[in-house]
């Protein structure tokens, strides 16, 4: 059974700091895995998705990788901002590779 | 494209009510999802469709719960008979067809039974 699991729960930086969420997944013949931001009160948004081949996935400040071997993803953003606050979620497809299963999320808190 | 839409947006009920839940895939994704989100639990998959078939239903916590998706373009999720337990923010998520698509949120129910 999948279980995915985020560390730390929580977090806070000051503003432009450079930062690293991580994510492990205890079955790694995953086909992708993808990471979500959740505002407060909000819905899910879809940050980046690896594909099992890919090794790492950017867009603007973020950058995600994935090492299936050791079943791990971390999200790193860079130059962080206010903005940026917000709980971000890493999901990993089930054994049946049909849903995603997410982690409980780490909640970032940028300080301006 | 409008997303995802569920309705109610929020739901007040008391104990012993059936609550219903509604969702609006975006047009075009065959699957869909029912998800609830706790602050104990976190998102707990409840149940999968698949061209409007339910394929694994096997995180429906009881049989008070029941998930239909009679067409393409709509789902209902019951609660039936409700209990506080249930209070949660249920989500419903769609995809397009291939597993390496991303999924995509609807704004939420936020369910509060007294």
């Amino acid at each position: 059974k999948q279980e995915v699991t985020q560390i730390p729960a929580a977090l806070s930086v000051p503003e432009g700091e450079n930062l690293v969420l991580n994510c492990s997944f205890t079955d790694s013949a995953i086909y992708n895995l993808q990471w979500f931001r959740q505002d407060p009160g909000k819905g899910l948004t879809s940050l980046l998705l690896i594909q099992s081949s890919q090794r790492e996935q950017t867009s603007g400040r973020l950058n995600a990788s994935l090492d299936k071997s050791s079943g791990r993803s971390t999200l790193y953003i860079a130059a962080s901002q206010p903005g940026d606050s917000a709980t971000y979620l890493c999901a990993a497809p089930n054994q049946a590779g049909t849903a995603l299963i997410f982690g409980k999320g780490t909640t970032l808190s940028v300080s301006s | 494209d409008a997303g995802v839409i569920q309705s109610p947006r929020h739901e007040v009920t008391e104990m012993g009510q059936e609550v219903t839940l509604r969702c609006k895939p975006i047009s075009g994704h065959n699957s869909l999802f029912w998800y609830r989100q706790t602050m104990m639990r976190g998102l707990e998959l409840l149940i999968y469709f698949n061209n409007n078939v339910p394929i694994d239903d096997s995180g429906m916590p009881e049989d008070r719960f029941s998930a239909k998706m009679p067409n393409a373009s709509f789902s209902t999720l019951k609660i039936q008979p409700s209990e506080p337990r249930d209070s949660a923010v249920y989500f419903c998520a769609s995809r397009a067809g291939h597993a390496n698509e991303k999924l995509f949120f609807g704004s939420g129910t936020q369910l509060s039974v007294l």
